[in-house]
């Protein structure tokens, strides 16, 4: 267990909302990323954080920003929720100094934009 | 786009006999690794295979890469209804990323 919460775990919201998702590590590790999947595609990255306040994109980052101002905290910010962002988010962090980069996940976000 | 590709998409077999599924990718890698991800639930870490590294072993699973062929197979034998998830690899491209890139996965069911 490496001590990673995601919040809330569900979420209904309409479309032209704002919606934050929050990750939440109590070990200090240095990488985070938040992940969307989705049936037919996997596992994409959205946005991967090094450290605080270092943040970059990932493959599918349009319409997202994130923000990590905490090292145990890392935010996912969909300014104007689209129903093409209903979608499980996972948040993942990566052990540092591991050269091997193993991951663990949180449980999961579900956003369904309606 | 996925830099590793699992193969087959599905695959569903009875309890005691092996599934194999294999995993294909794109550019030179450090590791490869496989997860599991239960329905509804966060993936698990399995298992990590290095580039220099042939075949690695963890209990019932047994894991082969082939760096020529750009690929990685994961066995797992003696199969159980518990090992009913979905299987994905994840590569770590050469130069030192922390960025992992995942396939779509393999859905395997197994049938008591």
């Amino acid at each position: 267990d490496a001590g990673i919460t995601q919040s809330p775990r569900h979420k209904v919201t309409e479309t032209g909302t704002p919606v934050t998702l929050r990750c939440h590590q109590t070990e200090n590790h240095r990488y985070m990323y938040w992940y969307r999947q989705d049936p037919g595609h996997g596992l994409r990255l959205i946005h991967y954080s090094y450290g605080v306040k270092d943040t970059d994109k990932g493959e599918v980052s349009d319409g997202y920003s994130v923000s990590r101002s905490k090292t145990e905290d890392f935010l996912l910010t969909l300014e104007s929720a689209t129903s093409s962002q209903t979608s499980v988010y996972f948040c993942a962090i990566s052990v540092a100094g591991s050269e091997t980069g193993e991951l663990f996940f949180g449980e999961g976000s579900r956003l369904t934009v309606l | 786009s996925q830099q590793g590709e699992e193969d087959p998409q599905a695959l569903s077999i009875q309890e005691g006999e092996n599934a194999t599924m294999n995993c294909s990718y794109k550019t030179s890698i450090n590791n490869l690794q496989w997860y599991r991800q239960n329905s509804g639930r966060g993936l698990v870490h399995l298992i990590l295979i290095r580039s220099n590294e042939r075949e690695k072993h963890s209990g019932r699973l047994r894991v082969t890469l082939d760096t020529s062929k750009k690929s990685s197979s994961l066995l797992i034998t003696a199969s159980r209804a518990a090992d009913t998830a979905s299987y994905f690899c994840a590569t770590h491209a050469s130069g030192g990323s922390y960025i992992p890139t995942f396939g779509r996965g393999t859905s395997l069911i197994v049938h008591p």
